[in-house]
């Protein structure tokens, strides 16, 4: 599985956005990027994901770069409730993919929300 | 609609015990994934279904572990012998299609004695 870099912690003041970065310098063309968080003591939870575009949902923005060895999740306006483990996955797409559906997690990035 | 349900929430055991830990997808979800986190971990893939194909079982870390999904619905992981380094919460998900966000339940608590 192609391999993503995040950084170990961020902090952010609420209502405020937060930019969370990811690296996957060696991302292939058929690896869609996805993005879960962890809130504490619970299952991960699926934010958001794209390929090449940038995309927009209700929870948060994602954006790929140009070049796709990089992207950024988006928070518009952080809240207490968005303090969590934010995961960034590449996940293979490719017909015969041998990872075809599996995620694989990193450590990810732990951001703290304060008041 | 309900969600990804698992039971039990904690269990603790003996070392050496077997153990079976349950999942129930949300209903019409035909992929079904087992995750485990350790302290402190990140989630590791254990085993994913996908209705009738064969299980992907590439994850499991010992045969002492083995899952199943009957009627392409609810599964067990089960443990055999089980050891210390087996405590950890152990999540199970489900999506739609294995191409689709998967949904998790909150996961069992596993702690061996």
């Amino acid at each position: 599985d192609a391999k993503t870099t995040q950084p170990n912690s961020m902090e952010s003041n609420e209502e405020e956005p937060v930019h969370l970065p990811c690296n996957h310098s060696t991302i292939s063309g058929t690896d869609y990027i996805h993005w879960y968080r962890q809130l504490p003591s619970q299952g991960p939870e699926y934010v958001i994901h794209g390929l090449t575009s940038n995309v927009n949902n209700r929870m948060a923005s994602l954006a790929i770069a140009e070049d796709r060895k990089s992207s950024t999740l988006i928070l518009h306006r952080a809240t207490l409730r968005d303090a969590a483990v934010y995961y960034c996955i590449l996940r293979e797409e490719g017909a015969g993919g041998t990872s075809y559906g599996k995620l694989t997690f990193g450590q990810g990035t732990i951001l703290t929300v304060h008041p | 609609g309900a969600g990804v349900s698992q039971s039990p929430s904690n269990k603790v055991t003996e070392k050496g015990k077997d153990v079976e830990l349950r999942c129930d997808p949300i209903s019409g979800h035909t992929a079904l994934y087992w995750y485990r986190q350790s302290l402190g971990q990140g989630l590791e893939f254990l085993i994913y279904f996908q209705g009738n194909s064969a299980p992907d079982k590439s994850g499991l870390p010992s045969d002492r572990f083995s899952a199943e999904r009957t009627g392409g619905s609810v599964s067990t992981l089960t443990i055999q012998r089980t050891q210390q380094e087996d405590s950890a919460v152990y999540l199970c998900a489900s999506s739609l299609m294995r191409t689709m966000e998967q949904f998790f339940g909150p996961g069992t608590r596993l702690t061996v004695l």
